[in-house]
């Protein structure tokens, strides 16, 4: 089956240290993209990535990082610079926003960052 | 700036109601609509997506309505089931946006009380 895998489901982080989230597809979608879900708030972007090798700001890029090698793949790093990093990390993909005529949004199972 | 608004926050029904969930951004100018539904520490899974051309679309006993010139959509659920308890999330895809980014209103939590 298609779609969307993030791993791990939890992960724990001490102060000072860096993470990383990961995120793959088999969807063969060009575009993927990381936001973040805080209780109370909707969905913000992190980072977006519309083709390999190539990757943008969102909304809320400090203190992450993320980096897209390959076409199925987009992992994100929180970083020691990210003062608030507890949250829930949603990974989603797309098609191309240019050449699709639908371009439906799809995501993943998520990943729970606390830190301890 | 486009703002998604979704009311109510929350919702309670008894099983086999019929309901509507609401769903307004600020400005008109979108590429397409998107319903989403949450469970309890799960992903998105995406229910219907209405294109800016659209008035509707439906799957199911969902029917997601679409006027741009108000700037709504609402979702129907019909005969709703105890299973059918999860958070609804609205998005939008701006016309500005060259991106694919969605902007996400925050979402109203359904209870379908058996």
């Amino acid at each position: 089956d298609g779609g969307i895998t993030q791993s791990p489901k939890y992960l724990f982080r001490k102060e000072g240290q860096n993470v990383t989230l990961s995120c793959e597809q088999n969807l063969n979608h060009d575009a993927m993209y990381w936001y973040r879900q805080d209780p109370g708030q909707g969905l913000r972007l992190i980072y977006y990535s519309q083709i390999v090798n190539d990757f943008q700001k969102g909304d809320i890029a400090e203190g992450y990082s993320v980096s897209r090698e390959k076409k199925e793949s987009f992992p994100l790093t929180v970083t020691s610079a990210q003062k608030n990093p507890t949250a829930f990390y949603l990974c989603a993909s797309t098609p191309s926003y240019v050449t699709a005529t639908s371009v439906e949004a799809f995501f993943g199972q998520g990943t729970r960052l606390t830190v301890v | 700036k486009q703002e998604v608004t979704q009311i109510p926050a929350a919702l309670s029904v008894p099983e086999g109601e019929n309901l509507v969930l609401n769903c307004s951004f600020t400005d008109s100018a979108i590429y397409n609509l998107q319903w989403f539904r949450q469970d309890p520490g799960k992903g998105l899974t995406s229910l219907l997506l209405i294109q800016s051309s659209q008035r509707e679309q439906t799957s199911g006993r969902l029917n997601a309505s679409l006027d741009k010139s108000s700037g709504r959509s609402t979702l129907y659920i019909a005969a709703s089931q105890p299973g059918d308890s999860a958070t609804y999330l609205c998005a939008v895809r701006p016309w500005s946006s060259n991106t694919g980014k969605l902007i996400f209103g925050q979402g109203t939590t359904l209870q379908v009380k058996p």
